[in-house]
Protein backbone atom coordinates (compact mmCIF):
# COMPACT_ATOMS: atom_id res chain seq x y z
CA UNK A 1 0.00 0.00 0.00
CA UNK A 2 0.84 3.53 -0.95
CA UNK A 3 1.27 6.33 2.21
CA UNK A 4 2.57 9.68 2.50
CA UNK A 5 4.21 11.45 5.34
CA UNK A 6 4.70 14.96 5.44
CA UNK A 7 7.32 16.11 7.98
CA UNK A 8 6.31 19.38 9.67
CA UNK A 9 2.62 20.11 10.30
CA UNK A 10 3.74 24.17 10.40
CA UNK A 11 6.57 26.25 8.59
CA UNK A 12 7.18 29.26 9.76
CA UNK A 13 8.97 31.29 7.78
CA UNK A 14 9.75 35.21 7.00
CA UNK A 15 9.42 36.90 3.86
CA UNK A 16 11.85 36.61 1.20
CA UNK A 17 13.68 33.55 2.96
CA UNK A 18 14.26 29.66 1.30
CA UNK A 19 11.84 27.53 2.19
CA UNK A 20 12.13 23.82 2.11
CA UNK A 21 8.35 21.06 2.64
CA UNK A 22 9.23 17.92 3.58
CA UNK A 23 7.64 14.93 2.01
CA UNK A 24 8.20 11.51 2.10
CA UNK A 25 6.49 8.29 0.60
CA UNK A 26 6.04 4.29 0.77
CA UNK A 27 5.75 2.68 -2.32
CA UNK A 28 6.64 -1.10 -4.16
CA UNK A 29 6.05 0.01 -7.37
CA UNK A 30 6.73 3.33 -9.47
CA UNK A 31 4.51 6.75 -8.55
CA UNK A 32 3.50 9.55 -9.82
CA UNK A 33 4.05 12.68 -7.41
CA UNK A 34 2.24 15.57 -6.96
CA UNK A 35 2.31 19.09 -4.52
CA UNK A 36 -0.94 20.72 -4.59
CA UNK A 37 -1.60 24.12 -2.40
CA UNK A 38 -5.16 25.39 -0.89
CA UNK A 39 -5.46 28.96 0.01
CA UNK A 40 -7.66 30.02 2.83
CA UNK A 41 -11.19 28.89 1.78
CA UNK A 42 -10.50 27.44 -1.02
CA UNK A 43 -10.17 24.32 -2.81
CA UNK A 44 -6.40 22.88 -4.04
CA UNK A 45 -4.69 23.95 -6.73
CA UNK A 46 -1.93 21.70 -8.57
CA UNK A 47 1.34 23.11 -8.04
CA UNK A 48 3.59 20.76 -9.86
CA UNK A 49 3.54 16.87 -10.90
CA UNK A 50 6.38 14.39 -11.40
CA UNK A 51 5.29 11.92 -13.85
CA UNK A 52 8.56 10.72 -15.52
CA UNK A 53 11.56 11.92 -16.65
CA UNK A 54 13.72 14.88 -14.87
CA UNK A 55 13.96 14.29 -11.31
CA UNK A 56 13.63 18.25 -10.62
CA UNK A 57 10.44 19.30 -11.32
CA UNK A 58 9.22 23.21 -12.06
CA UNK A 59 6.03 24.30 -10.94
CA UNK A 60 3.87 27.55 -10.64
CA UNK A 61 4.41 30.65 -8.73
CA UNK A 62 8.71 29.52 -8.60
CA UNK A 63 8.07 26.54 -6.79
CA UNK A 64 10.06 23.28 -7.78
CA UNK A 65 10.54 19.77 -6.25
CA UNK A 66 12.97 16.92 -6.95
CA UNK A 67 11.89 13.59 -6.61
CA UNK A 68 14.92 11.31 -4.99
CA UNK A 69 13.92 7.55 -5.73
CA UNK A 70 16.43 6.26 -2.90
CA UNK A 71 15.50 8.15 -0.34
CA UNK A 72 11.73 8.24 -1.73
CA UNK A 73 11.35 11.94 -1.35
CA UNK A 74 9.48 14.78 -2.85
CA UNK A 75 10.58 18.16 -1.13
CA UNK A 76 9.12 21.38 -2.29
CA UNK A 77 11.69 24.06 -2.45
CA UNK A 78 11.26 27.73 -3.44
CA UNK A 79 14.42 30.41 -3.14
CA UNK A 80 12.21 33.07 -1.75
CA UNK A 81 8.97 33.21 -0.53
CA UNK A 82 6.00 35.76 -0.35
CA UNK A 83 3.71 36.37 2.01
CA UNK A 84 1.19 35.10 -0.38
CA UNK A 85 2.33 31.92 -0.45
CA UNK A 86 0.58 31.54 3.06
CA UNK A 87 -0.98 28.50 2.55
CA UNK A 88 -1.74 24.75 3.07
CA UNK A 89 -0.18 22.59 0.98
CA UNK A 90 -0.29 18.53 0.66
CA UNK A 91 2.03 16.07 -0.86
CA UNK A 92 0.35 13.32 -2.94
CA UNK A 93 1.00 10.07 -4.93
CA UNK A 94 -0.54 7.55 -7.14
CA UNK A 95 0.28 4.42 -8.83
CA UNK A 96 2.75 5.32 -11.87
CA UNK A 97 0.07 4.44 -14.63
CA UNK A 98 -1.57 6.22 -17.13
CA UNK A 99 -4.80 5.52 -16.05
CA UNK A 100 -4.51 5.97 -12.38
CA UNK A 101 -7.59 6.94 -10.80
CA UNK A 102 -6.44 6.73 -7.06
CA UNK A 103 -4.73 9.05 -4.98
CA UNK A 104 -3.20 8.85 -1.32
CA UNK A 105 -2.50 12.88 0.25
CA UNK A 106 -0.01 13.36 3.15
CA UNK A 107 -1.39 15.43 5.87
CA UNK A 108 -0.78 18.67 4.87
CA UNK A 109 2.09 21.62 5.47
CA UNK A 110 1.01 25.00 6.84
CA UNK A 111 3.23 27.54 5.42
CA UNK A 112 3.25 30.96 7.53
CA UNK A 113 5.07 33.22 5.24
CA UNK A 114 6.08 36.30 8.06
CA UNK A 115 6.92 40.11 6.67
CA UNK B 1 -15.25 29.76 -17.32
CA UNK B 2 -14.06 25.99 -16.87
CA UNK B 3 -14.98 25.26 -13.25
CA UNK B 4 -16.67 22.27 -10.78
CA UNK B 5 -19.52 23.07 -8.93
CA UNK B 6 -20.21 21.79 -5.87
CA UNK B 7 -23.83 22.10 -4.07
CA UNK B 8 -24.59 22.68 -1.22
CA UNK B 9 -21.68 24.80 0.07
CA UNK B 10 -22.88 24.49 3.87
CA UNK B 11 -25.23 22.02 5.58
CA UNK B 12 -26.30 21.20 9.05
CA UNK B 13 -28.46 18.17 9.06
CA UNK B 14 -29.22 15.40 11.58
CA UNK B 15 -27.73 11.51 12.19
CA UNK B 16 -29.80 9.44 9.36
CA UNK B 17 -31.36 11.98 7.44
CA UNK B 18 -30.31 10.66 3.84
CA UNK B 19 -28.69 13.48 1.60
CA UNK B 20 -26.98 14.15 -1.67
CA UNK B 21 -24.24 16.30 -2.24
CA UNK B 22 -23.78 17.32 -6.29
CA UNK B 23 -21.08 17.79 -8.26
CA UNK B 24 -21.01 18.77 -11.61
CA UNK B 25 -18.17 19.88 -13.84
CA UNK B 26 -18.40 21.92 -17.73
CA UNK B 27 -14.84 20.72 -18.99
CA UNK B 28 -15.61 17.06 -20.55
CA UNK B 29 -13.80 15.27 -17.85
CA UNK B 30 -13.83 11.64 -17.67
CA UNK B 31 -12.60 11.23 -14.54
CA UNK B 32 -13.79 12.37 -11.15
CA UNK B 33 -13.38 11.76 -7.74
CA UNK B 34 -14.70 12.93 -4.11
CA UNK B 35 -12.35 13.55 -1.13
CA UNK B 36 -12.80 14.69 2.22
CA UNK B 37 -10.67 17.18 4.38
CA UNK B 38 -10.05 16.58 8.19
CA UNK B 39 -7.92 18.47 10.17
CA UNK B 40 -4.49 16.88 10.68
CA UNK B 41 -5.40 14.13 7.90
CA UNK B 42 -5.07 16.05 5.29
CA UNK B 43 -7.26 15.13 2.31
CA UNK B 44 -8.79 11.18 1.68
CA UNK B 45 -10.18 9.74 -1.28
CA UNK B 46 -14.03 8.68 -0.85
CA UNK B 47 -14.84 7.33 -4.16
CA UNK B 48 -14.07 8.46 -7.53
CA UNK B 49 -14.77 7.00 -11.28
CA UNK B 50 -12.82 6.52 -14.46
CA UNK B 51 -16.04 7.51 -16.92
CA UNK B 52 -19.20 7.17 -17.15
CA UNK B 53 -20.77 4.26 -15.35
CA UNK B 54 -17.02 3.41 -13.79
CA UNK B 55 -16.86 3.91 -10.08
CA UNK B 56 -14.35 2.53 -7.91
CA UNK B 57 -13.61 2.94 -3.89
CA UNK B 58 -10.80 5.06 -2.22
CA UNK B 59 -9.47 4.97 0.76
CA UNK B 60 -12.76 5.62 2.80
CA UNK B 61 -15.83 4.78 1.04
CA UNK B 62 -17.85 3.53 4.05
CA UNK B 63 -20.89 5.06 4.31
CA UNK B 64 -21.18 6.71 1.27
CA UNK B 65 -22.40 6.38 -2.11
CA UNK B 66 -21.84 7.52 -5.52
CA UNK B 67 -23.44 7.25 -9.19
CA UNK B 68 -21.49 8.08 -12.47
CA UNK B 69 -25.15 7.91 -14.89
CA UNK B 70 -23.46 11.20 -16.76
CA UNK B 71 -20.09 12.56 -17.63
CA UNK B 72 -20.48 15.72 -16.25
CA UNK B 73 -22.25 14.56 -12.76
CA UNK B 74 -21.21 12.62 -9.97
CA UNK B 75 -23.28 12.92 -6.45
CA UNK B 76 -21.76 11.98 -3.04
CA UNK B 77 -24.69 9.82 -1.32
CA UNK B 78 -25.06 10.01 2.65
CA UNK B 79 -27.52 7.43 2.74
CA UNK B 80 -27.50 7.29 6.64
CA UNK B 81 -25.12 9.82 7.65
CA UNK B 82 -23.71 10.20 11.13
CA UNK B 83 -21.26 12.64 13.18
CA UNK B 84 -18.19 10.62 12.17
CA UNK B 85 -18.67 12.13 8.26
CA UNK B 86 -18.84 16.02 9.76
CA UNK B 87 -16.41 17.11 7.56
CA UNK B 88 -14.99 19.21 4.24
CA UNK B 89 -15.92 17.52 0.97
CA UNK B 90 -14.55 18.48 -2.52
CA UNK B 91 -15.37 17.29 -5.66
CA UNK B 92 -12.31 17.37 -8.45
CA UNK B 93 -12.06 16.17 -11.95
CA UNK B 94 -9.53 16.08 -14.83
CA UNK B 95 -9.47 14.57 -17.83
CA UNK B 96 -8.26 10.80 -17.69
CA UNK B 97 -7.17 10.34 -14.23
CA UNK B 98 -4.66 11.88 -11.31
CA UNK B 99 -1.85 11.98 -14.29
CA UNK B 100 -3.41 15.13 -15.46
CA UNK B 101 -4.15 18.27 -12.93
CA UNK B 102 -7.13 17.91 -10.92
CA UNK B 103 -10.03 20.74 -11.02
CA UNK B 104 -11.34 21.32 -7.49
CA UNK B 105 -14.50 22.24 -6.76
CA UNK B 106 -14.83 24.86 -3.63
CA UNK B 107 -15.89 22.43 -0.94
CA UNK B 108 -18.94 21.58 0.96
CA UNK B 109 -19.17 21.55 4.67
CA UNK B 110 -20.90 19.21 5.71
CA UNK B 111 -22.21 19.36 10.08
CA UNK B 112 -24.33 15.89 11.22
CA UNK B 113 -25.82 16.26 14.04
Amino acid sequence: AQSVTQLDSQVPVFEEAPVELRCNYSSSVSVYLFWYVQYPNQGLQLLLKYLSGSTLVKGINGFEAEFNKSQTSFHLRKPSVHISDTAEYFCAVSKGSSNTGKLIFGQGTTLQVKP
Amino acid sequence: EAQVTQNPRYLITVTGKKLTVTCSQNMNHEYMSWYRQDPGLGLRQIYYSMNVEVTDKGDVPEGYKVSRKEKRNFPLILESPSPNQTSLYFCASSFTGVGQPQHFGDGTRLSIL
